[in-house]
């Protein structure tokens, strides 16, 4: 079947833009996971939804960052005023619950460069 | 911060023989898992070991876990070329997303 897709797979913009990167997760998949992942790091977590909402957005480097899953599938993840250290890969991932025994699948990613 | 660290940072080694890569951690777990990431590509799930278990195996891979000194150890034998890549444990850290260490990237000459 279908995994994680993400679009776009790389994305480059501008210092002070704005943009949204897309995550399509599994079928069926209710939790929904952002990550970022600077270059010789590992990635780092964003922000968690269980169904519609965001059950843990505390990995939210600021209030540039947003994201939103409002029909409990696709989820957008916004950044305003992009600043050029906010280049890197974002992953998405999903699961099919919320369980803690539960391996996440995750998304090829967005490179964002922010020139 | 990230909670967990890989040691060592790059290993190289050649066809056939065996990789040992080791994640130590700082907080209690439920449980760790091992990912795989090829260059340029997302992460692949390798194996999941729950706090409750010692040792976990699929196919060539060995992963052992000690909760007592917090660490966790990941064998691959009889390595391949396709092996290359960079690997990562991760923990729940008690919570429902996962925290990453730096990763060991591993290069198998053939």
């Amino acid at each position: 079947g279908a995994g994680v897709s993400q679009t776009p797979s790389n994305k480059v913009t501008e210092k002070g833009k704005y943009v949204e990167l897309r995550c399509d997760p599994i079928s069926g998949h209710t939790a929904l996971y952002w990550y970022r992942q600077s270059l010789g790091q590992g990635p780092e977590f964003l922000i968690y939804f269980q169904g519609t909402g965001a059950a843990d957005d505390s990995g939210l480097p600021n209030d540039r960052f947003f994201a939103v899953r409002p029909e409990g599938s696709v989820s957008t993840l916004k950044i305003q005023r992009t600043e050029r250290g906010d280049s890197a890969v974002y992953l998405c991932a999903s699961s099919p619950t919320s369980g803690r025994y539960n391996e996440q699948f995750f998304g090829p990613g967005t490179r964002l460069t922010v020139l | 911060s990230q909670q967990g660290e890989e040691d060592p940072q790059a290993l190289s080694i050649q066809e056939g023989e065996n990789a040992t890569m080791n994640c130590s951690y700082k907080t209690s777990i439920n449980n760790l898992q091992w990912y795989r990431q090829n260059s340029g590509r997302g992460l692949v799930h390798l194996i999941l070991i729950r706090s409750n278990e010692r040792e976990k195996h699929s196919g060539r891979l060995r992963v052992t876990l000690d909760t007592s000194k917090k660490s966790s150890s990941l064998l691959i034998t009889a390595s391949r070329a396709a092996d290359t890549a960079s690997y990562f444990c991760a923990t729940d850290g008690g919570a429902n997303n996962l925290f990453f260490g730096t990763g060991t990237r591993l290069t198998v000459i053939p």
